[in-house]
C-alpha cells in the first residue's frame, strides 16, 4: 500500500486559518479523509471523500484534492481546534488502508 | 448514538497472545453492512490500520500482520474482537476499534471510533 506523507506540524493564532496537507500517489485516485484526534479522546471524522463535512462538523473545516495532495483547511480556526489531524487513504486494488503520520494543529 | 468501547488486558507478555474485545452499542453488528475495523497507535507514532471484520464473518487483515491475526464477531454480544499472537515489545500501542462506513471494501472511512485501550508489550 502507498505511503502519506504530512507536516509534522502546523501553528495558526486563534482566527487565523490553517492548511494540513497530506500527499501520496494513492491519493490521485482515491479519496482521502481527515480524522481530528485529541490527546485521550476517540479520533473524529472531520472530512470525508477528499471534501464532504460529516453531520456535527463545523462548517469552517473544509477539505479540497489536487493530484497527488489534500488539503485540510480549518478556517477561523478556535482554540478547541488544537488537535492531531490524520489523513486517511484506500488502495484501489485492495480494501488495505493507509494512515498518514499525523500533523499537530498548534493553536498560539 | 454509536459507541464503541474498546476493553481487553492492559499489559501482557512476550510470546503471547493478546486478545481485545470492542463492544458496539447504538447499531447492530449482525444485521448492519459495516467494517468493523482495529487500527493502533505505536507510542509517538502515526496510525496504523489492523484490519477489519465484516458482519457476514469475512475479514481483511494488514498483510505485515496476517500470519499473527485473528478477528471474530459475537452477534449476541453485539462485539468484535481481535487476537494477536507472538507478541513483541513492537505491538505495543494503544488500539482503537472504529466502525467503517462506506459501500465497498475499497471504498470506506472510520466513524465513530473507540477511545482506544493501551497495550504494553513486555517480558
Amino acid at each position: 500500500s502507498d505511503e502519506l506523507t504530512q507536516a509534522t506540524s502546523v501553528s495558526v493564532s486563534p482566527g487565523q486559518t490553517a492548511r494540513i496537507s497530506c500527499s501520496g500517489t494513492t491519493l490521485a485516485s482515491q479519496y482521502a479523509y481527515w480524522y481530528q484526534h485529541k490527546s485521550g479522546q476517540a479520533p473524529v471524522l472531520v472530512i470525508y471523500k477528499d471534501s464532504e463535512r460529516p453531520s456535527g462538523i463545523p462548517e469552517r473545516f473544509s477539505g479540497t484534492s489536487s493530484g497527488t495532495t489534500v488539503t485540510l483547511t480549518i478556517s477561523g480556526v478556535q482554540a478547541e481546534d488544537e488537535a492531531d489531524y490524520y489523513c486517511q487513504s484506500g488502495d484501489k486494488n485492495s480494501p488495505q488502508k493507509v494512515f498518514g503520520g499525523g500533523t499537530k494543529l498548534t493553536v498560539l | 448514538q454509536v459507541q464503541l468501547i474498546e476493553s481487553g488486558p492492559g499489559l501482557v507478555k512476550t510470546s503471547q497472545t493478546l486478545s481485545l474485545t470492542c463492544s458496539v452499542s447504538g447499531d447492530s453488528i449482525k444485521t448492519s453492512t459495516y467494517y468493523w475495523t482495529w487500527i493502533r497507535q505505536h507510542p509517538g507514532k502515526g496510525l496504523e490500520w489492523i484490519g477489519y471484520i465484516y458482519s457476514s464473518g469475512d475479514t481483511y487483515y494488514n498483510p505485515s500482520l496476517k500470519s499473527r491475526l485473528a478477528m471474530s464477531v459475537d452477534t449476541s454480544k453485539n462485539q468484535f474482537s481481535l487476537n494477536l499472537s507472538s507478541l513483541t515489545a513492537a505491538d505495543t500501542a494503544v488500539y482503537y476499534c472504529a466502525r467503517g462506513v462506506g459501500p465497498t471494501m475499497e471504498l470506506h472511512w472510520f466513524d465513530p471510533w473507540g477511545q482506544g485501550t493501551l497495550v504494553s508489550v513486555s517480558s
